[in-house]
């Protein structure tokens, strides 16, 4: 069975520091990876995907992904409060499966003033 | 680019009716929509997929013809939670599959929170 794997958290990081978040996949196969941040009681919203070994920035995101070690994370630089939600991990499945998402359980993410 | 809309945001039934949402995706045509379910402090549930023309692929414990569930063009499909019971009450959330090349990224509209009285 395919699976996604993140720690729950909370992980607190002090405002202004960098946070950082790890996801590891079981399939060889996927080919692309995604973050998804989800604020409580709103939907998910995708800030970051990533097709290619190495990193890929986006303003104060950076994701990072190492196919040979089945891994993938995200940097938040200079983090703010209001970075403070749950970090999605996603893997799209193959295409027989309609390109579904795997999804991690998420990483709370605390942003201490 | 990339707007996907969801209506109603919130709705208030009681039991035994039907409620119908709505997913559109605004600026993009996508073959494929997703819809999941949230309970509070729960993870995302997958409930089925939707492919335009053709019938939904349901997951494992999801009632079909409790979900009804019609993908009627690339920019629309809709949710029906049939003869809804109070242990139906959550957030439902669309997602749609917009495509570029070789990549596929979903877009998620903003929610739907049913609750039944």
């Amino acid at each position: 069975q395919k699976e996604v794997e993140q720690n729950s958290g909370p992980l607190s990081v002090p405002e202004g520091a960098i946070a950082s978040l790890n996801c590891t996949y079981s399939d060889r196969v996927s080919q692309s990876f995604f973050w998804y941040r989800q604020y409580s009681g709103k939907s998910p919203e995708l800030i970051m995907s990533i097709y290619s070994n190495g990193d890929k920035e986006d303003g104060r995101f950076t994701a990072q992904l190492n196919k040979a070690s089945q891994y993938v994370s995200l940097l938040i630089r200079d983090s703010q409060p209001s970075d403070s939600a749950t970090y999605l991990c996603a893997v799209v499945g193959d295409m027989d499966s309609n390109y579904q998402l795997i999804w991690g359980a998420g990483t709370k993410l605390i942003i201490k003033p | 680019g990339a707007v996907v809309s969801q209506h109603p945001s919130r709705v208030i039934c009681k039991s035994g009716t039907s409620v119908k949402i709505e997913c559109r995706s605004l600026d993009f045509q996508a073959t494929t929509m997703f819809w999941y379910r949230q309970f509070p402090k729960q993870s995302l549930m997958l409930m089925a997929t939707s492919n335009e023309g053709s019938k939904a692929t349901y997951e494992q414990g999801v009632e079909k013809d409790k979900f009804l569930i019609n993908h009627a063009s690339l920019t629309l499909s809709t949710l029906t939670v049939t003869s809804a019971h109070p242990e139906d009450s959550s957030f439902y959330i669309c997602s749609a599959s917009r495509v570029s090349g070789d990549y596929n990224e979903q877009f998620f509209g903003p929610g739907t929170r049913l609750t039944v009285l």
